[in-house]
Order: C-alpha cells, then sequence, then structure tokens
C-alpha cells in the first residue's frame, strides 16, 4: 500500500516560515490534501488538491507537490497556527484514502 | 453549510461490535462519498472505509474483513460497525463527507468526533 512519510514535529519562531513535507513515491503525479488539527477539534482541511487554498483560510498557507515530496508552506507563522499537520492522498490502485503519520508545528 | 454528528456508546467491551451512527444535516447523503476515520489517542489518523449511496463501500485493507458501511439516505444518517473489537480499535472516530473531483478524494465536512474505548 501506499506510504506518506512526514516530519513528526517542526519547530519555528514567529513571524518566519514553516515548511512542513509529505514524502511519498512519486507523489507529484498525486493530488495531496493537508489538514490541520488543533487539541482536542477535528481536523479541518486548509489546501487540497495540491494548492487550492480552501476558503477562509489565510493567503499564508500555500503548498506545493513535485517529485517525492508535497509541501505545505506557512508564512509569517502566529501562535494561532500552532497545530498538528495530516497530508491525505488517495491510492486509486486500492481505492484506499491514506493519510501521513501527522506533524505537529510548535511556534516557539 | 454540511453538519455531521457521531453518536453511539462510548465504552465497547473486547469482542463485541462497536456500532455508530452519523447525522447528516445541510446535505443529502444520496450524493458524494461519505466516510468514517479514526484517530487513537496520540496517534495519526487512519481512513476506516466509504461509501456511495449506490451502495459502492471501501474499506482499510487492514480492517475490511470486521468492518462495514453502510446509508440510509430517508434519515440522512450512515453507520459504521466494527466487529471483534480489541483495544487497538479504541480510538476517536469521526464523520465525514469526502469530495471526489479531479482524481482525488478528500474530506471537507467532519463531525465533532467520538470517543470510543473498548475495556471489559
Amino acid at each position: 500500500s501506499y506510504v506518506l512519510t512526514q516530519p513528526p514535529s517542526v519547530s519555528v519562531a514567529p513571524g518566519k516560515t514553516a515548511r512542513i513535507t509529505c514524502a511519498g513515491n512519486n507523489i507529484g503525479s498525486r493530488r495531496v490534501h493537508w489538514y490541520q488539527q488543533k487539541p482536542g477539534q477535528a481536523p479541518v482541511l486548509v489546501i487540497s488538491y495540491d494548492t487550492d487554498r480552501r476558503s477562509g483560510i489565510p493567503e499564508r498557507f500555500s503548498g506545493s507537490n513535485s517529485g517525492n515530496t508535497a509541501t505545505l508552506t506557512i508564512s509569517r507563522v502566529e501562535a494561532g497556527d500552532e497545530a498538528d499537520y495530516h497530508c491525505q492522498v488517495w491510492d486509486s490502485s486500492s481505492d484506499h484514502v491514506v493519510f501521513g503519520g501527522g506533524t505537529k508545528l510548535t511556534v516557539l | 453549510q454540511v453538519r455531521l454528528q457521531e453518536s453511539g456508546p462510548g465504552l465497547v467491551k473486547p469482542s463485541e461490535t462497536l456500532s455508530l451512527t452519523c447525522t447528516v444535516s445541510g446535505a443529502s447523503i444520496s450524493r458524494n462519498y461519505w466516510s468514517w476515520l479514526r484517530q487513537p489517542p496520540g496517534k495519526g489518523l487512519e481512513c476506516v472505509g466509504f461509501m456511495h449511496s449506490s451502495g459502492y463501500t471501501s474499506y482499510n485493507p487492514s480492517l475490511k474483513s470486521r468492518v462495514s458501511i453502510s446509508g440510509d439516505a430517508s434519515k440522512t444518517q450512515f453507520s459504521l460497525n466494527v466487529k471483534s473489537v480489541t483495544a487497538a480499535d479504541s480510538a476517536v472516530y469521526y464523520c465525514a463527507r469526502n469530495l471526489n473531483e479531479h482524481g482525488g478524494m478528500y474530506s471537507d465536512s467532519w463531525g465533532q468526533g467520538i470517543l470510543v474505548t473498548v475495556s471489559s
């Protein structure tokens, strides 16, 4: 089955740029979606189809996908961005939804 | 605006069947796909499976032999059953609406989640 790998944690100072990666074999050929999950809350979709920012999501959030790595980039990081971030793809060969292990973003 | 709400017992005994229901408002389950996901405490998300109103279902290969998902459009509800549960099935369970456009499926609306613990 298809495997997505995320770093367990990323730390960044306020006002700086955070980059959260999602690695998978030739992931650039797939459509990647990103979710933000704050403690005790359900996940919220922030980016769909690699780069499409969802309604209500700040422009500071952006996505890219090429080769074997997809990346969620958060510019001018704020304390309120502290959360777990999950990448997800649909594996058409198995008709199964696959998630990465999630990355905890800490704002220093 | 689509809203989803999970309901069911928060405690299930080992070897028994876990049964949850998701009530949907603001949308018809006769359209799109509807899924169940889960998240063990302190761990990542896992898709349990999803259904379409046509009757089509797809399940996580690791759970396929124990899981079933079905829907009742008249009640705008869909349900999850997991047989022969163990402690490893303890998790927060979420129901969600899945969209499948442009060759990729994702969950755009989620319920708040329900914690299910498997314990005697």
